[in-house]
């Protein structure tokens, strides 16, 4: 049951925005969104939970749409430091050890 | 600084032979994890661990066994090595009870059985 993440692929030029959405055909208790540049281990960006609705900071947020059990990642006024693989990791139960579901990754690349 | 260690970041291995990698994270964390990453395939959990001694199958377990005798370590073991498990082994470790993250990836051991 790997969610969905859309497109799996994007170019951008820099200063653009760009959206990334992961779906699950489940229930989903929260999402967590991961960037990972070439050769290195991915990062954290942020968690989700059902019930909250949009986080992140100035550039870099994201929503959690409970209805459509979809998450949509937004990166605004790209810069050439978002250039990456971002992965959506979902969870479909609370408690915190079930370990993270991941989608196949989205790659973004921004052209300067 | 807080970290998640891999034991090797590159490793070559012969078909049949019994491979060892470790992770030792120092954040104090309950939960641990074995991904391995795949081109296209994205990361898929192997097993993960919320306590010591104790251990749950992921996705994909077939294959390997892990060990987490102490808690700050959780190691993943191929009993027998074959060349489809070549690929990109990544530890992880998150707090317990805080909805499984967020999560603090190691560097990764890329693994090659020939």
């Amino acid at each position: 049951q790997q969610p969905v993440q859309s497109p799996q692929a994007v170019i951008l030029r820099e200063g653009e925005d760009a959206v990334i959405n992961c779906s699950s055909s489940k229930a989903l208790y929260s999402v967590h969104w991961y960037r990972q540049k070439h050769g290195e281990a991915p990062v954290f960006l942020m968690i989700l939970l059902k019930g909250g609705e949009q986080k992140g900071h100035e550039k870099i947020s994201a929503s959690f749409n409970e209805k459509k059990q979809q998450s949509s990642l937004y990166l605004t006024a790209s810069q050439l430091s978002y250039s990456g693989t971002y992965f959506c990791g979902t969870e479909y139960s609370g408690g915190g050890a079930d370990g993270l579901t991941f989608g196949k990754g989205t790659h973004l690349i921004i052209q300067p | 600084d807080v970290k998640v260690t891999q034991s090797s970041r590159y490793l070559v291995k012969r078909t049949g032979e019994k491979v060892f990698l470790e992770c030792v994270q120092d954040m104090d964390h309950e939960n641990m994890f074995w991904y391995r990453q795949d081109p296209g395939l994205g990361l898929r959990l192997i097993y993960f661990s919320y306590d010591v001694k104790m251990k749950e199958k992921g996705d994909i377990p077939e294959g390997y066994s892990v060990s987490r005798e102490k808690k700050e370590r959780f190691s993943l073991i191929l009993e027998s090595a074959s060349t489809n498990q070549t690929s990109m082994y990544l530890c992880a470790s998150s707090l317990f009870h805080l909805a499984g993250g967020p999560g603090f990836f190691g560097p990764g051991t890329r693994l090659t059985v020939l």
